[in-house]
């Protein structure tokens, strides 16, 4: 089995200051991971995503993520906070099955940004 | 940009009523997925569906829950009778077999059902 813990449900930051979204996973095997992104009355977007392959990925809007193997962590992380970065983030685990995608949530951590 | 769309934004039924979801997932997608959100809970995977046929489900897809593409383009999601605990925002998702292993699905805006 395979899941995901989202260590903080709000994060409040200051705009322009740097942003620190934390998530740990469990997994029994190699996994893929990703971080999705839902704006106020808005879909779930991808942000970024690890597949094995570099362990610093980089996602849209500045944001980027490291696969840490030996912490089990894939914290998203952004040098300088945007008010428009205001949103709910989810990190997710993926088991593929021949083009069949299953993710796996974490509880979501909800991103403040103060003006 | 091609897009899931869902309708309607928001159904309040009665307990017990049926409910009909509608998707319109990206036209060159082939598996269609359904996730469900209850209030303050996690994101849940409920089923995915391929070339007309159910591919998985999870244990909370019960026989209340059923899916079809009726027409090549629509994908639905029926709930038979429903129960308070069906309120929830339910995500419908597709995605390109050439994206296999990559966890991209294309999620649409999310149908809020409300159970009174």
């Amino acid at each position: 089995a395979q899941s995901v813990t989202q260590l903080d449900s709000h994060v409040s930051v200051s705009e322009g200051t740097p942003v620190l979204l934390r998530c740990n996973y469990s997994s029994s095997y190699s996994p893929s991971l990703f971080w999705y992104v839902q704006h106020p009355n808005k879909g779930l977007q991808l942000l970024l995503k690890y597949t094995s392959a570099a362990t610093l990925v980089k996602g849209i809007n500045g944001f980027e993520a490291e696969f840490k193997k030996s912490e089990t962590s894939f914290h998203l992380t952004k040098p300088s906070a945007h008010m428009s970065d205001a949103a709910e983030y989810f990190c997710v685990v993926s088991r593929s099955n021949f083009g069949n995608e299953k993710l796996t949530f974490g509880t979501g951590t909800r991103l403040t940004i103060i003006p | 940009e091609p897009e899931v769309t869902q309708t309607p934004s928001h159904q309040v039924t009665q307990m017990g009523q049926e409910v009909i979801l509608r998707c319109v997932p990206i036209s060159n997608h082939l598996y269609f997925y359904w996730y469900r959100q209850i209030l303050g809970q996690k994101v849940e995977f409920l089923v995915s569906f391929y070339n007309n046929e159910i591919s998985e489900k999870s244990e909370i897809f019960d026989d209340q829950f059923s899916v079809e593409r009726p027409d090549g383009s629509n994908f639905t999601l029926k709930i038979r009778s429903t129960k308070l605990e069906d309120s929830a925002m339910y995500f419908c998702a597709s995605s390109n077999p050439g994206l296999a292993g990559t966890g991209e699905l294309f999620f649409g805006e999310g149908s809020r059902l409300t159970v009174l």
